[in-house]
C-alpha cells in the first residue's frame, strides 16, 4: 500500500513568485492535515480537512495562504506570493476520522530567494 | 492550551549505550501521546503510541515508552542504541479524539562509535 505521497520534494523560486504543493493521502483516510516544519522545530498544523472539508484553519495565513481540497481526496496547499520567511519544509499527513495516528508524507522543503 | 516539551535539544550517546528521551506535556484530560523519528529529508514515521491500559508500550525498533499520569511524562527508552538510530525525535500529543496533534520542538540524537 502506498503512503502519503507529496510533490514535488524540493522548491526553489524567488520571492513573490507562486507556489503550490501537492499531496495525495492513503487511501481510505478522510482526514487530511498540512503542517509546517521550520528547521530545528517540530510541525506545527496549518489545516486540517475532514474529507473536503476545513475543519480547522485557524494557523493558516490567510492572506498568502491557501488551501483545497475538492474531491475529499487529495489536496494542494498554495502560497501566493511567497516571502523569505515561509521556507521551510512542508508536510502532509492523513488518518481515519477519529483514528489517533496520522501518516506522514516526506515533505515538500521550499527555498524562497 | 496544550502543549509539549521536549527539554533536551540534542543528545549524544555512544553505540550500543541506553538512552532516554524526555517528554512532558499539558492537557487537561488524558491525552493520546506519540513518539515520532525523522531522519534527514524524510517525514516522521510513527515509533509507538499511547492510548490507554498499560503505561509502558513497546514500538518498532527497539523502543518503548512509559506514560507517567503524576509527572505528566511520556519518555522513550531503548536498551541499546545503534548507529542507525541517529534522527530527531518528536513527542507528540493528540487531543479532540485525536485528530488534533501537538508537536514538541523534537530531540536530535547522535550516536557516536
Amino acid at each position: 500500500e502506498a503512503g502519503v505521497v507529496q510533490s514535488p520534494r524540493y522548491k526553489i523560486i524567488e520571492k513573490k513568485q507562486p507556489v503550490a504543493f501537492w499531496c495525495n493521502p492513503i487511501s481510505g483516510h478522510n482526514t487530511l492535515y498540512w503542517y509546517l516544519q521550520n528547521l530545528g522545530q517540530g510541525p506545527e498544523l496549518l489545516i486540517r480537512y475532514e474529507n473536503e472539508e476545513a475543519v480547522d484553519d485557524s494557523q493558516l495565513p490567510k492572506d498568502r495562504f491557501s488551501a483545497e481540497r475538492l474531491k475529499g481526496v487529495d489536496s494542494t496547499l498554495k502560497i501566493q506570493p511567497a516571502e523569505l520567511g515561509d521556507s521551510a519544509v512542508y508536510l502532509c499527513a492523513s488518518s481515519f476520522s477519529g483514528n489517533t495516528e496520522a501518516f506522514f508524507g516526506q515533505g515538500t522543503r521550499l527555498t524562497v530567494v | 492550551a496544550q502543549s509539549v516539551t521536549q527539554p533536551d535539544i540534542h543528545i549524544t550517546v555512544s553505540e550500543g549505550a541506553s538512552l532516554e528521551l524526555r517528554c512532558n506535556y499539558s492537557y487537561g484530560a488524558t491525552p493520546y501521546l506519540f513518539w515520532y523519528v525523522q531522519s534527514p529529508g524524510q517525514g516522521l514515521q510513527l515509533l509507538l503510541k499511547y492510548f490507554s491500559g498499560d503505561t509502558l508500550v513497546q514500538g518498532i525498533k527497539g523502543f518503548e515508552a512509559e506514560f507517567k499520569r503524576s509527572q505528566s511524562s511520556f519518555n522513550l527508552r531503548k536498551p541499546s542504541v545503534h548507529w542507525s538510530d541517529a534522527a530527531e525525535y518528536f513527542c507528540a500529543v493528540g487531543v479532540n479524539t485525536g485528530n488534533q496533534f501537538y508537536f514538541g520542538t523534537g530531540t536530535s540524537l547522535t550516536v557516536i562509535p
